[in-house]
């Protein structure tokens, strides 16, 4: 199916423990993005990728590692997860700064 | 830095009226983006309506229109005749140099 996915969807982790969240998109959109969705803070960027082998830090990356080996994949990887990512997080794509497309969003909860 | 800021958390309106929500961005760059997006209760975000910085015409785009006043850095959101459906979150976006940043965001309700 065409768009963009996010998996899982939810997943409940224990502190101290590495977690991957995945994004893959279909369109071969050259920009993608990772958020976490807080109450009060809107969306705030984590990490954001201009093309594969190409990502940089956005607002908020302290905890977080992405890669971008192919264009589609945009992994976020939660290194060594702790209570204060308890989150909504979204993945977005986007062709040349226009429209952005976003996942169904993964409710992550660290305990 | 760039950086999107929307100063009302919350707002009513009656159905049927009017509302603007209100959105300031800062940057410094000549060539930008502008967005609005909705998120209803179900989470998933809703394109809504874009305008470019060299864009001297407001968009619009049905019921929406932006109110894009460049000197004063504003990209207000309009919604016409406001319906119970419209009753969400809205986010103010500006995409500059890769990056797609997002406001906090607008918590709007539609009385009936």
């Amino acid at each position: 199916d065409a768009g963009i996915t996010q998996s899982p969807r939810y997943k409940i982790t224990e502190t101290g423990r590495q977690v991957t969240l995945m994004c893959h998109q279909t369109w071969s959109h050259s920009y993608m993005f990772w958020y976490r969705q807080d109450l009060g803070h809107g969306l705030r960027l984590i990490y954001y990728s201009a093309a594969a082998d190409i990502t940089d830090k956005g607002e908020v990356p302290d905890g977080y590692v992405v890669s971008r080996s192919k264009t589609e994949n945009f992994p976020l990887t939660l290194e060594s997860a702790t209570r204060s990512q308890t989150s909504v997080y979204f993945c977005a794509s986007t062709y040349q700064g226009t429209e952005a497309f976003f996942g169904q969003g993964t409710r992550l909860t660290v305990v | 830095a760039q950086k999107i800021t929307q100063t009302q958390p919350g707002m009513f309106v009656q159905e049927k009226e009017a509302v603007t929500l209100d959105c300031t961005y800062d940057t410094s760059d000549q060539s930008y983006g502008l967005f609005w997006y909705k998120q209803p209760s179900s989470g998933e975000m809703i394109f809504l309506i874009y305008q470019g910085s060299y864009d001297e015409q407001n968009a619009t785009e049905g019921r929406y229109s932006l109110n894009f006043q460049k000197a004063r850095k504003s990209a207000n959101l309009v919604i016409s005749a406001s319906q119970l459906g419209d009753s969400a979150m809205y986010f103010c976006a500006m995409f500059r140099t890769y990056k797609y940043i997002f406001g906090t965001g607008t918590r709007l309700k539609v009385l009936a």
